[in-house]
């Protein structure tokens, strides 16, 4: 079973829309990490949050950790084609900087 | 300031033959890791280094792969001998971290093929 559960598994949005991307934990989390993947390619860093209740933003996009730290979403506000891509959410649950993995929401912005 | 450097990019070869693969951390950085990611899937650690110490390699199928990093800086991933369950992409990280939370620092990986 994953650890990690995403949600949806793939999102298909008309550019300008505004789209949420969940990722939740049965246990507690000491931090989660936002990652984004282009096919082929590494994973480029996009946020960590540590905090119960945690908000960060970036550009068009907020990632936010629940006061439990069981739970966060990241929300894309007037997508882009630029923003396709995979987006993985990662957790470290033991303060090791040992991360487990998502399986990955892959979205496609279409014009 | 250059990031983490893997070659090759891509490696096709026939099951039960060996591969290996490179990775170059960023400068300084004293933790590396390798995931492998399956197609579909979220990568998975399969080993830490702390410096040129193993950190973790609980994941680490011990009977066909092993990775060294003896100078504590560059380190090879081997596979030996190869199955067709081990077509992955191979991904190298790095970070500033031996506590607490740091950024990891991911290179472009390794396609390999296994036929």
């Amino acid at each position: 079973s994953q650890e990690l559960e995403q949600s949806p598994q793939s999102l298909i949005v008309q550019e300008g829309k505004n789209l949420t991307i969940n990722c939740t934990s049965s246990k507690t989390l000491y931090g989660l990490y936002w990652y984004k993947q282009k096919y082929g390619e590494g994973l480029i860093f996009l946020m960590m949050l540590q905090k119960g209740g945690e908000e960060k933003s970036h550009e068009k996009i907020t990632a936010k950790l629940d006061e439990k730290k069981q739970q966060s979403s990241l929300h894309i506000t007037a997508s882009q084609p630029s923003h396709a891509g995979i987006y993985l959410c990662g957790a470290d649950r033991y303060n090791t900087d040992k991360l487990i993995f998502g399986t990955g929401t892959r979205l496609q912005v279409f014009p | 300031e250059a990031g983490v450097a893997q070659s090759p990019r891509y490696k096709i070869i026939e099951k039960r033959q060996s591969v290996a693969f490179w990775c170059n951390p960023i400068s300084g950085h004293a933790t590396l890791y390798w995931y492998q990611q399956i197609l579909g899937q979220g990568p998975k650690l399969l080993i830490q280094f702390q410096n040129n110490g193993v950190v973790d390699d609980s994941q680490l199928p011990k009977d066909r792969f092993s990775a060294e990093r003896l100078k504590g800086v560059d380190s090879t991933l081997k596979i030996q001998p190869a199955k067709l369950e081990d077509s992955a992409v191979y991904l190298c990280a790095s970070s500033l971290g031996v506590a607490g939370i740091y950024e990891q620092y991911f290179g472009p990986g390794t396609r390999l093929t296994v036929t």
